[in-house]
């Protein structure tokens, strides 16, 4: 079955450590969004890229980086600089920056705060 | 650029009853529109899209939209609600004639249905 894997589904960050939350599809799809989503605040992008070895900052990146060394995988690295981390991170795919398909999700990464 | 309203937090309809969860938006040139549905600690799965054609769209599990330009409108429908139905929904745009195929969402609708 095809479809996009977040790892872990739970995850706990320390002060002043960094974390980083997987994503992995199968789909061949080229390009792929990091969000963020908090309580009543609806989806937020973080990070976005659209073909390999590239990406964009989305409406709130600071405090977080992203890497995306091959098609499949995205991942998304929470630092000790987001002073707020604690939210359900969801990660998106989709076949390419035209495309008029929906957007499909994973299952999502909760990050709390120890 | 782009926005989305989901002017009500909570919708509350009784199994049976026809359900409306509302979304405005606002584009400067032509939008495509999407439905997602969330159930708790789950990811966003999609309903149903607008991108041309006819203005009533059908979708998943018995959802329909209607897009209306005049009103900048597109509503979630569904003609008897079920209780499996209870979620959050999110309502997305994205301006066509924009890059990076970037989705604005609303802030979602959280949908009760009672027995």
């Amino acid at each position: 079955d095809g479809g996009i894997t977040q790892s872990p589904k739970y995850l706990f960050r320390k002060e002043g450590q960094n974390v980083t939350l997987s994503c992995e599809q199968n789909l061949n799809h080229d390009a792929m969004y990091w969000y963020r989503q908090d309580p009543g605040q609806g989806l937020r992008l973080i990070y976005y890229s659209q073909i390999v070895n590239d990406f964009q900052k989305g409406d709130i990146a600071e405090g977080y980086s992203v890497s995306r060394e091959k098609k499949e995988s995205f991942p998304l690295t929470v630092t000790s600089a987001q002073k707020n981390p604690t939210a359900f991170y969801l990660c998106a795919s989709n076949l390419d920056r035209s495309s008029n398909q929906p957007q499909h999700f994973g299952d999502g990464t909760r990050l709390s705060i120890l | 650029a782009q926005s989305v309203a989901q002017p009500e937090d909570q919708v509350n309809v009784a199994e049976g009853n026809p359900l409306t969860v509302k979304c405005t938006y606002s584009v400067s040139g032509n939008p495509y529109l999407f439905w997602y549905v969330q159930y708790p600690n789950r990811g966003l799965q999609f309903l149903l899209k607008y991108i041309t054609g006819d203005n009533l769209v059908k979708g998943s599990y018995g959802f329909e939209a209607e897009f209306n330009k005049s009103q900048t409108s597109f509503h979630l429908k569904k003609p008897s609600a079920l209780v499996s139905d209870s979620a959050l929904y999110f309502c997305a745009v994205r301006d066509k004639t924009g890059g990076g195929n970037k989705l604005t969402f609303g802030t979602g609708t959280q949908l009760k249905v009672e027995l």
